[in-house]
């Protein structure tokens, strides 16, 4: 089945800096690709879905990248602030059936300091 | 308007014991997922339903996990017997159709096994 992985586990940046974390998955039949940010004690929430080949797609603060030849994702944080501290998860998932469930990645902790 | 409603917010369970976590996802939504998320593995699917029907049910999770979904409203999870190394959060999630479309997360159920 699809393995995600997700680098880096931690990541501690200084405010203003920017923070890129990045996904590898192994499923050339991945559809749907997702971020999502987890605050302490919270639910995981969406921040960005992306399905296009190659894509650059820009939030409020951030950039995501998906490049399915290299079977790579990244979402990068432009100018990182404490706000922006808690745990990302990247998760990808399939087209239709058994397909439409969202497989994470390991997730990455960030720090953003004054 | 509510999210996806996950009972108890916390539960602490002797070894050998069984528990039954609850999930209501959100109303409309025609797909419900279970989550285990610890810092080691990351978030795993243990179960994934589809219209009440059960799309998948996590492998490695099949002997000792139970989830089942009577009505379209609501989803419970049973963990018999538990062990040690169940301690995890358990979160519940729901979209209307799949992963393609918005899964929305509960808060979970932070589960400590003594």
């Amino acid at each position: 089945g699809e393995q995600v992985e997700q680098r880096p586990p931690h990541l501690s940046v200084r405010e203003g800096d920017s923070a890129v974390i990045t996904c590898t998955y192994t499923d050339p039949n991945s559809y749907y690709f997702f971020w999502y940010k987890q605050e302490p004690g919270a639910s995981l929430q969406l921040l960005m879905k992306v399905f296009s080949s190659t894509e650059i797609n820009e939030g409020q603060g951030f950039t995501v990248l998906l490049n399915k030849k290299d079977k790579r994702l990244s979402l990068n944080l432009t100018a990182a602030h404490p706000g922006d501290s808690a745990a990302y998860f990247c998760a990808v998932s399939g087209f239709g059936g058994s397909g439409n469930k969202l497989i994470f990645g390991t997730g990455t902790l960030l720090s953003v300091k004054p | 308007d509510a999210g996806v409603t996950q009972t108890p917010r916390h539960e602490v369970a002797e070894k050998g014991q069984t528990i039954i976590l609850k999930c209501e996802p959100v109303s409309g939504h025609n797909d419900l997922f279970w989550y285990r998320q610890t810092k080691i593995q990351g978030l795993e699917l243990l179960s994934y339903f589809r219209s009440k029907s059960l799309m998948e049910d996590g492998g490695a999770f099949k002997d000792r996990f139970k989830a089942e979904m009577l009505n379209s409203s609501f989803s419970t999870l049973k963990i018999q017997p538990t062990e040690p190394k169940d301690s995890a959060v358990y979160l519940c999630a729901s979209s209307p159709d799949g992963a393609n479309t918005e899964v929305f997360f509960g808060k979970g159920t932070r589960l400590t096994v003594v």
